[in-house]
């Protein structure tokens, strides 16, 4: 059971827009900085967003995050095959019974 | 270009203790702010933190395997170690380690190794 609670999975067709949510707490995402990764099949992840919502250098605009409260948010538009893979939250935990670097339990997204 | 890459044994007999190496280049862990940690991820499951080690030689733990772990680094062979005891057949994953930059606990993972797979098995 991981401490950050993802979707399962969520789907949509090529060129639309999909969103990927991250529920936690006050002990993590409530007071701490939120990443998302992608894992492509049989790959390593690779950083998406840090800091809730800035990218790194060669991520394209397409892909956004943020943040409220204890809640984060990864948004994917102008969908294409390539982005099929699954996709993780990340942050740390602060609480002495998870206290730690923390993952979400991946979201894999289809486009249809 | 920065760039890790784990190594170790593919395969640990139940009870064993493993020991991984994670060998970087690009960057110093002598550098303020420069951190890495160790990440697992078993077959068709979501990752798993296991633990950090930065430049100030400060060490965390996953608080579920924190009696397990030990990590340590070497800095002039540009390596961190980490140390897994009592290994179990549930310990069979990928295990990845992954740069962070800024010197707090909430830093990204920028950089990752490409990850070796350990299985468990008598």
């Amino acid at each position: 059971q991981s401490v950050l609670t993802q979707p399962p999975s969520v789907s949509a067709a090529p060129g639309q827009k999909v969103t990927i949510s991250c529920s936690g707490s006050s002990s993590n995402i409530g007071n701490n900085y939120v990443s998302w990764y992608q894992q492509l099949p049989g790959t390593a992840p690779k950083l998406l967003i840090y800091e809730n919502n800035k990218r790194p250098s060669g991520i394209p605009d397409r892909f956004s995050g943020s943040k409220s409260g204890t809640s984060a948010t990864l948004g994917i538009t102008g969908l294409q095959t390539g982005d099929e893979a699954d996709y993780y939250c990340g942050t740390w935990d602060s609480s002495l019974s998870a206290g730690g670097g923390v993952f979400g339990g991946g979201t894999k997204l289809t486009v249809l | 270009q920065v760039t890790l890459r784990e190594s170790g044994p593919a395969l640990v007999k139940p009870t064993q203790t493993l020991t991984l190496t994670c060998t970087f280049s690009g960057f110093s862990l002598s550098t303020s702010g420069m951190c890495v940690s160790w990440i697992r991820q078993p077959p068709g499951k979501a990752l798993e933190w296991l633990a950090l080690i930065d430049w100030d030689d400060d060490k965390y733990y996953s608080t579920s395997l924190k009696t397990r772990l030990t990590i340590s680094k070497d800095t002039s062979k540009n390596q961190v170690v980490l140390t897994m005891t009592n290994m179990d057949p549930v310990d069979t994953a990928t295990y990845y380690c992954a740069r962070a930059v800024g010197g707090l606990p909430d830093d990204a993972f920028d950089i990752w190794g490409q990850g070796t797979m350990v299985t468990v098995s008598s």
